[in-house]
């Protein structure tokens, strides 16, 4: 089956803690992208990849780092969480090569982080 | 910088009623359009997108949005609308790329309530 996981689904932490969200997909897609969720302001790109080693920062990149050292993974690492962190996050992949803009893109099923 | 505008937070019709739900867009140049639905407790699923052609465009689930390059607006419409369309819907742009900057900007999302 097609799909976007993500691991784990959810997760309470604390202030400063170093933590890791997992994201794998299964279909090959060049492109791979990390957003999270806040009520009212809907979902706000973080980073994403065009491919293996390419990162670029989205809107809210402050805080969060990622790496894509395989075309299947793209962790999400919050060095030193801080409860403004905390929110619900969001994996997703699409296809990316020449007019890759144009594909639509296909969503984990989200990671539900707190930050106390 | 390129956005979205969801000017409704919520949107109530009847069962059977046509539904629509609003999206207006700023991008430099042409714009590729998406509309994503997200259930309760789960991930986005695609609905449809418009990339060029047809204004009108149908998507999955009898789904339609229209794309109007004037008014810069791309609704999402349904002729007769389901109890199980209610969700939050959320609309998507990217500008067509003319670098390396394939940034996804998503609006806020509209809740959308169909009574039985």
């Amino acid at each position: 089956e097609a799909q976007v996981t993500q691991n784990p689904r959810y997760l309470i932490t604390v202030t400063g803690k170093k933590l890791t969200v997992t994201c794998s997909q299964n279909m090959n897609h060049e492109y791979m992208s990390w957003y999270r969720q806040d009520p009212g302001l809907g979902l706000r790109q973080i980073y994403y990849s065009m491919n293996v080693e390419v990162t670029d920062k989205g809107d809210v990149p402050e805080g969060y780092k990622v790496s894509r050292k395989e075309k299947r993974n793209f962790p999400l690492i919050l060095e030193s969480p801080s409860p403004n962190q905390t929110s619900l996050y969001f994996c997703a992949s699409s296809f990316s090569l020449t007019g890759g803009a144009k594909y639509e893109q296909y969503f984990g099923p989200g990671t539900r982080l707190t930050v106390t | 910088a390129q956005s979205v505008a969801q000017p409704e937070d919520q949107v109530n019709v009847a069962e059977g009623n046509p539904l629509t739900v609003k999206c207006t867009y700023s991008v430099s140049g042409n714009p590729y359009l998406f509309w994503y639905v997200q259930y309760p407790n789960r991930g986005l699923q695609f609905l449809l997108k418009y990339i060029t052609g047809d204004n009108l465009v149908k998507g999955s689930y009898g789904f339609e949005a229209e794309f109007n390059k004037s008014q810069t607006s791309f609704h999402l419409k349904k002729p007769s609308a389901l109890v199980s369309d209610s969700a939050l819907y959320f609309c998507a742009v990217r500008a067509v790329p003319r670098s390396n900057d394939y940034k996804l900007s998503f609006g806020a999302g509209t809740t959308v309530t169909v009574r039985a």
